[in-house]
C-alpha cells in the first residue's frame, strides 16, 4: 500500500479561510518535508521538519514522528496560496517518498 | 545563488529517438537526485548521486535509462529509444546533506515523446 497518504485530495476555500492539510505515514520516518508546486511549476520546499512545530508567516507545520503524521496549517488563505502541496518522507533509504498531493484552490 | 538549473525546459522527440537532459546542482551541494513526475504516477524517484558517485538507481528503468555525474557541477539523464510512456516532467534536485536534508528542485525538463 501507499506509504504516504495525503488528505484531502483537493480543497477549495474562500480567501481568508484557514486550511489544514494532513499526511500520514505507514512506516517509521527519519525525516519529512513539505513542498509547494504551482501548476506547471517546480517544487519549492516549504518546510523541512523532522519533528515538532515550525512556523513561517501564515504557514505552520507540525510533525509527530511517534504517531507518523504531519500537518500543514495555512491561516488566512490568499489566492496566491493556490497550488499543490506535497509531503514527502524518508524512511531508512535514500528515496524521498512523496504523497499524491493536496490541490488547494483559494477563491476570491 | 542561481538554484538548480535544468536544460532543456521542453523537449519533443519522436518515438525511438534519444533524449538527454542536463542538471546543474547548486554549488556546494553534494547530493543530486532525479525524479519523474506524471499526472498518473505522481513523483517517482529515479536515481541518486552523492559526491558524484551513483548511490541508488533503483528507480531507473534499466533497459533505456542511464544517468551520469561526470563532475560536481552537472549530471545528465539519458533516455535511449524513447517511448510515449516516457513523456513526463523530469526533475533534478540537490541538497547539502543527502536525502535527509532540505531538497532544492530545478524547474524541470518536460519531455514529450510523440
Amino acid at each position: 500500500g501507499q506509504q504516504v497518504q495525503q488528505s484531502p485530495t483537493s480543497l477549495v476555500l474562500q480567501e481568508g479561510e484557514n486550511a489544514e492539510l494532513q499526511c500520514n505515514f505507514s512506516t517509521s520516518l527519519n525525516s519529512m518535508q513539505w513542498f509547494y508546486q504551482r501548476p506547471g511549476g517546480s517544487l519549492v520546499s516549504v518546510f523541512y521538519n523532522p519533528s515538532g512545530t515550525k512556523q513561517s508567516g501564515r504557514l505552520t507545520s507540525t510533525t509527530v514522528i511517534k504517531e507518523r503524521r504531519s500537518s500543514l496549517h495555512i491561516s488566512s488563505s490568499q489566492i496566491t496560496d493556490s497550488g499543490t502541496y506535497l509531503c514527502a518522507m524518508t524512511s531508512g533509504s535514500w528515496q524521498l517518498i512523496f504523497g499524491s498531493g493536496t490541490q488547494l484552490t483559494v477563491m476570491p | 545563488n542561481a538554484g538548480v538549473i535544468q536544460t532543456p525546459r521542453h523537449k519533443v522527440t519522436g518515438k525511438g529517438q534519444e533524449a538527454t537532459l542536463w542538471c546543474e546542482p547548486i554549488s556546494g551541494h553534494s547530493a543530486v537526485f532525479w525524479y519523474r513526475q506524471t499526472i498518473v504516477q505522481g513523483l517517482e524517484f529515479l536515481t541518486y548521486f552523492r559526491n558524484q558517485a551513483p548511490i541508488d538507481d533503483s528507480g531507473m528503468p534499466k533497459e533505456r535509462f542511464s544517468a551520469q555525474m561526470p563532475n560536481q557541477s552537472h549530471s545528465t539523464l539519458k533516455i535511449q529509444s524513447t517511448q510515449p510512456q516516457d513523456s513526463a516532467v523530469y526533475l533534478c534536485a540537490s541538497s547539502l546533506a543527502g536525502n535527509t536534508g532540505q531538497l532544492y528542485f530545478g524547474e524541470g525538463s518536460k519531455l514529450t515523446v510523440l
